[in-house]
């Protein structure tokens, strides 16, 4: 069964940085383009960032642009974002996901738990 | 940027009864649509992608339909575990890939 399991969430001052982990099992990980989606509390789904199977593309929304790098290793099937100059904005919990196939073929069939952030002084 | 609206906000339905949501965007987005269901301290599930194809487990009472800018999802004889938020996204124009704001449907 396909599992996505997120960690590095927690509380973290404004302008400081976090990395999120999100280890991938039981699918072939590198054939597949990854996201990661956020929810800030009560709020609706917004999408982050995503990355190619081969992790050499990749996209941001405008709002973390610039701040937030994803990237991936294949060799350990785990995706990454570090998010650096974080604000209060951010707090949200900070989903993984896997596409369906591509990046053009971006709906996420599978999601992780959830890690939350919190950016709080 | 593509925006999706969706509509109503809330839908109060009591079970066994017809569910129709709908999504509308801000430009066409052909067929590239999907349809999430999310419960409170979970995390969404795809139901229906590319506005018609119903992903593996999703049962047969959610359909999807529409094309360009109008999207609709029905769900027949709605059950009690369907009690959620839908929130659809586009694939179309990105990035960004976009989401609606969410439709809550509740127990009347």
């Amino acid at each position: 069964e396909v599992q996505l399991l997120e960690s590095g969430g927690g509380l973290v001052q404004p302008g400081g940085s976090l990395r999120l982990s999100c280890a991938a099992s039981a699918f072939t990980f590198s054939s597949y383009a990854m996201t990661w989606v956020r929810q800030a509390p009560g709020k609706g789904l917004e999408w982050v960032s995503a990355v190619s199977g081969t992790g050499g593309s990749t996209y941001y929304a405008d709002s973390v642009k610039g701040r937030f790098s994803i990237s991936r290793d294949n060799s350990k099937n785990t995706l990454y974002l570090q998010m650096n100059s974080l604000r209060a904005e951010d707090t949200a919990v900070y989903y993984c996901a896997k596409c369906l196939g591509g990046l053009g073929w971006a709906y996420f069939d599978y999601w992780g738990q959830g890690t939350l952030v919190t950016v709080s002084s | 940027e593509i925006v999706l609206t969706q509509s109503p906000a809330t839908l109060s339905l009591s079970p066994g009864e017809r569910a129709t949501l709908s999504c509308r965007a801000s430009q066409s987005v052909s067929s590239y649509l999907a349809w999430y269901q999310q419960k409170p301290g979970q995390a969404p599930r795809l139901l229906i992608y590319d506005a018609s194809t119903r992903a593996t487990g999703t049962p047969a009472r959610f359909s999807g339909s529409g094309s360009g800018t109008d999207f609709t999802l029905t769900i027949n004889s709605l059950e009690p575990e369907d009690f959620a938020v839908y929130y659809c996204q586009q694939r179309s124009n990105w990035p960004p890939f976009t989401f609606g704001p969410g439709t809550k449907v509740d127990v009347k």
